[in-house]
């Protein structure tokens, strides 16, 4: 079956306690992405990635990294979490530029 | 730049109604223009896209949308609405990929209820 797989699928933390989220997809595509969704402000884009060893920012980078070491997985790494990034992650991939996005299940994330 | 406006933050209808959801974007070249549906707890799911030819598209679960260049414009559309249609709905653009084929722009969602 094709899917995009996060974990984890909940997390609490505290701030300044690096996390990673993982993402996994089993379709072969060369694009891939993170968002971050909050209310009222609809999803926005974090960092996407277009090929292996190839990322750049989205439109909410600061206080996220990635990486895309291998075509199938882009882990979301928080170095440093804060409050402010308590929110919904999504990752999601496509395999072209003109093709629909395939999403994760969500990761929701609490930084105390 | 690219950008998307979702201008409704709530639509109701009663079931059986025609519904719209409304959409309208900014983009430097052509537009790829998407919409997704999001349920209660679950991630977003592709209803349908324009990328070119035919402005009407018909796309998953009875929904259209109909591309309008000159208003800039992709409104979602439904002639009968279900109660199961109750969700929240995202417009997303993505500019002509010889600018930057990886950078997608999501509106701020529609919520649409059906009422029986």
């Amino acid at each position: 079956e094709a899917q995009v797989t996060q974990n984890p699928r909940y997390l609490i933390t505290v701030t300044g306690k690096k996390l990673t989220v993982t993402c996994s997809q089993n379709m072969n595509h060369e694009y891939m992405s993170w968002y971050r969704q909050d209310p009222g402000l609809g999803l926005r884009q974090i960092y996407y990635s277009m090929n292996v060893e190839v990322t750049d920012k989205g439109d909410v980078p600061e206080g996220y990294k990635v990486s895309r070491k291998e075509k199938r997985n882009f882990p979301l790494i928080l170095e440093s979490p804060s409050p402010n990034q308590t929110s919904l992650y999504f990752c999601a991939s496509r395999g072209g530029a003109n093709t629909e996005a395939f999403f994760g299940q969500g990761t929701r994330l609490t930084v105390v | 730049a690219q950008s998307v406006a979702q201008p409704e933050d709530q639509v109701n209808v009663a079931e059986g109604n025609p519904l719209t959801v409304k959409c309208t974007y900014s983009v430097s070249g052509n537009p790829y223009l998407f919409w997704y549906v999001q349920y209660p707890n679950r991630g977003l799911q592709f209803l349908l896209k324009y990328i070119t030819g035919d402005n009407l598209v018909k796309g998953s679960y009875g929904f259209e949308a109909e591309f309008n260049k000159s208003q800039t414009s992709f409104h979602l559309k439904k002639p009968s609405a279900l109660v199961s249609d109750s969700a929240l709905y995202f417009c997303a653009v993505r500019d002509s990929p010889h600018t930057n084929a990886g950078k997608s722009t999501f509106g701020d969602g529609t919520t649409l209820t059906v009422k029986p």
